[in-house]
């Protein structure tokens, strides 16, 4: 049972257009949530993140929405840049846990 | 600061053969992970430290084992490599308390032949 989803595995977008990545999850306990990005042949590394308490968090071009009674987050790029090609990957914890869970992955492209 | 390393960066195996994926972190974390990449698959869990002297279990332990060497280091082990275990693996630590956020390695290519 897949808990956090990411149903786009990928996404074409416009340089200087917004990029917008999903995700969806099953267990109304999740009380934080983060993005990685991660380019191949790379780990993965830490983007943003955002806290159930919150709704949205802010970090230069990058914009974390979550939607806690539809179960939703997303991601917003705004403006996409070449060097935004990449998988993204969210996923989302419980405080006391210790662990994360990881979507799927969503590839972006970004063309010039 | 290395961050976490991983070695090696590419290994490939014969069914059967056995092998040690090694981390180490220089953040002082506390919890240390391990996780495999496959396509479609995103990243699954396959054991966690959440301090020196314990593991536990994540999604898809089978086939593999871990030893919590000490605060750095955390090792993976396959004792008999199988086709199902190609994969890529990446390590990842958190100072969980203070922060949720992982930080992980640049991870290992395995080929299982």
């Amino acid at each position: 049972d897949q808990q956090v989803k990411q149903n786009s595995p990928s996404l074409s977008v416009q340089e200087g257009r917004i990029s917008i990545l999903n995700c969806d999850y099953t267990n109304s306990m999740f009380d934080y949530f983060l993005w990685y990005k991660k380019y191949p042949a790379e780990g993965p590394t830490f983007l943003i993140s955002i806290s159930s308490i919150k709704d949205k968090n802010e970090d230069g071009r990058f914009t974390v929405f979550l939607n806690k009674s539809a179960k939703h987050l997303s991601l917003h790029i705004v403006p996409s840049q070449p060097g935004d090609s990449a998988v993204y990957f969210c996923a989302a914890g419980l405080q006391g846990a210790q662990k994360l869970v990881f979507g799927q992955g969503t590839r972006l492209t970004i063309n010039p | 600061n290395a961050g976490v390393t991983q070695t090696p960066k590419f290994q490939v195996l014969k069914t059967g053969q056995s092998m040690t994926l090694q981390c180490a972190q220089d953040m002082n974390h506390n919890s240390m992970y391990w996780y495999r990449q496959d396509p479609g698959m995103g990243l699954r869990l396959i054991y966690y430290s959440a301090s020196e002297g314990t593991t536990d279990k994540g999604e898809v332990p089978n086939g593999y084992n871990v030893s919590r060497l000490n605060k750095r280091e955390f090792s993976l082990r396959l004792e008999s490599a199988a086709p199902s275990q190609t994969s890529v693996y990446f390590c990842a630590s958190s100072d969980w308390g203070s922060s949720e956020t992982q930080y992980f390695g640049p991870g290992t290519r395995l080929l299982v032949l």
